[in-house]
């Protein structure tokens, strides 16, 4: 079946640091692949996706490139701020549903 | 409104008893999702609905868990007598079809059996 594996947290780093979120995926065919971010008490926000190989998305200075040969789909941010204190969730969608991997806690301390 | 809207936002019920959410999906959306996330926890999908084909009822915990669409629209989450590691965030989420549109995420019904 379809699954997403990402690097378990909590990271904690420091403002203007580079963030690095490893997603790796394993689905028949070539899924969709998405970031969604979940801020402190709010719901979950589409963040980036990408719906093909060598397709990069990005979206609040946040990039993910989707490497087929690595079946990756890796978050990063070359320098982070408070305000990007959240739960990371990378999520493939193939056939019927969107899976999800288990959710990464980034901190980001002044 | 615009977004995906999920009723009611907390409830705390009673062990044994049933409960019902509500999703108001985006309108025109004809897929539709649940999903629960229990504390610190990830996203366990429950079922998915897409436009009047037979639902993947496939994530669905136990028989006590059970969800309808009615008209394509409006979607209920049943769960009879609720038992204490039921209590999570019940999503809900829609799209205009699977498999590369974006999903959009209702706010959550906080759900806590005691």
């Amino acid at each position: 079946g379809n699954s997403v594996t990402q690097m378990e947290g909590p990271v904690t780093l420091s403002e203007e640091a580079f963030l690095t979120i490893n997603c790796t995926y394993t689905a028949t065919g070539y899924p969709s692949l998405f970031w969604y971010v979940q801020y402190p008490g709010e719901g979950l926000q589409l963040l980036l996706k990408a719906t093909k190989a060598d397709d990069k998305g990005s979206n609040k200075g946040f990039e993910a490139t989707y490497r087929k040969e690595t079946t990756s789909f890796h978050l990063e941010k070359g320098s982070v701020q408070v305000s990007d204190s959240a739960v990371y969730f990378c999520a493939g969608a193939a056939g019927n549903k969107l899976t999800f991997g288990g959710g990464t806690r980034v901190l980001v301390k002044p | 409104g615009a977004g995906v809207s999920q009723s009611p936002s907390n409830k705390v019920t009673e062990k044994g008893k049933d409960v019902e959410l509500r999703c108001d999906p985006i309108s025109g959306h004809t897929a539709l999702y649940w999903y629960r996330q229990s504390l610190g926890q990830g996203l366990e999908f429950l079922i998915y609905f897409q436009g009047n084909s037979a639902p993947d009822k496939s994530g669905l915990p136990s028989d006590r868990f059970s969800a309808e669409r009615t008209g394509g629209s409006v979607s209920t989450l049943t769960i009879q007598r609720t038992q204490q590691e039921d209590s999570a965030v019940y999503l809900c989420a829609s799209s205009f079809r699977d498999r590369g549109n974006t999903i959009y995420f209702g706010e959550g019904s906080w759900l806590t059996v005691v």
